[in-house]
């Protein structure tokens, strides 16, 4: 079984400063990770993916991640924010042995607060 | 439609009594995604479609909730009995294919709420 946790449920931080909302994750089985966001009133959608290959994944809106498998991390970064990134941040894993089923381990969530 | 969609977008029902929510996919993906969010938390896997058959329904809470897919499309999660403790946000994800790899698509989801 996986786990993941997100330390921090709350991240507040100026416009145009650089952000990392923190990932660990828990399992006895290679994974794959994932970033999900959630904005006001709206459904879940992928920021970005590990699957295998670089550490260093790159996602939307100017996101990037680092897999860090002897830390068992996979934070998330970005260099300078903007008030619209504002929102709901969540880490997700799965396990390579799920196969087929291929279901997400959510973590608990980040709220990113940019203000001005 | 062009994403997800689940219906109703909220409801409101009295303790003991019985509600159906219901998931239209993405037109074309076979795989089919149930997740429960509640106040302050991640989502939690309750059972996974693949095609019309229930693939994996390990993260049902109890034998009050049941999930069909009859048609290998619209699903309909169904909880008998609601207990106040059902109150949350009830998430549903599409993919194409059956692999991890592909991006899940959510839905909205259906707001819950049990007096």
């Amino acid at each position: 079984a996986q786990s993941v946790t997100q330390l921090d449920s709350q991240v507040p931080v100026f416009e145009e400063a650089p952000v990392e909302l923190r990932c660990n994750y828990s399992s006895s089985v290679s994974v794959y990770l994932f970033w999900y966001v959630q904005y006001p009133n709206q459904g879940l959608q992928l920021l970005l993916k590990y699957l295998s290959g670089s550490t260093l994944v790159k996602g939307i809106n100017g996101f990037e991640a680092e897999f860090n498998k002897s830390q068992t991390s996979f934070h998330l970064r970005k260099p300078s924010v903007h008030i619209s990134d504002t929102a709901e941040y969540f880490c997700a894993v799965s396990d390579w042995g799920t196969g087929t089923a291929s279901k997400l381990t959510f973590g608990t969530g980040t709220r990113l607060q940019v203000t001005l | 439609g062009a994403g997800v969609s689940q219906t109703p977008s909220n409801k409101v029902t009295e303790k003991g009594k019985y509600v159906e929510l219901r998931c239209d996919p993405i037109s074309g993906h076979t795989a089919l995604y149930w997740y429960r969010q509640s106040l302050g938390q991640g989502p939690e896997f309750l059972i996974y479609f693949q095609g019309t058959g229930a693939a994996d329904d390990s993260g049902l809470p109890n034998d009050r909730f049941f999930a069909v897919r009859p048609e290998g499309s619209v699903s309909t999660l169904k909880i008998q009995r609601t207990e106040r403790g059902d109150s949350a946000v009830y998430l549903c994800a599409s993919r194409s294919g059956s692999g991890v790899t592909g991006e899940l698509f959510f839905g909205e989801g259906s707001r819950l709420t049990v007096l």
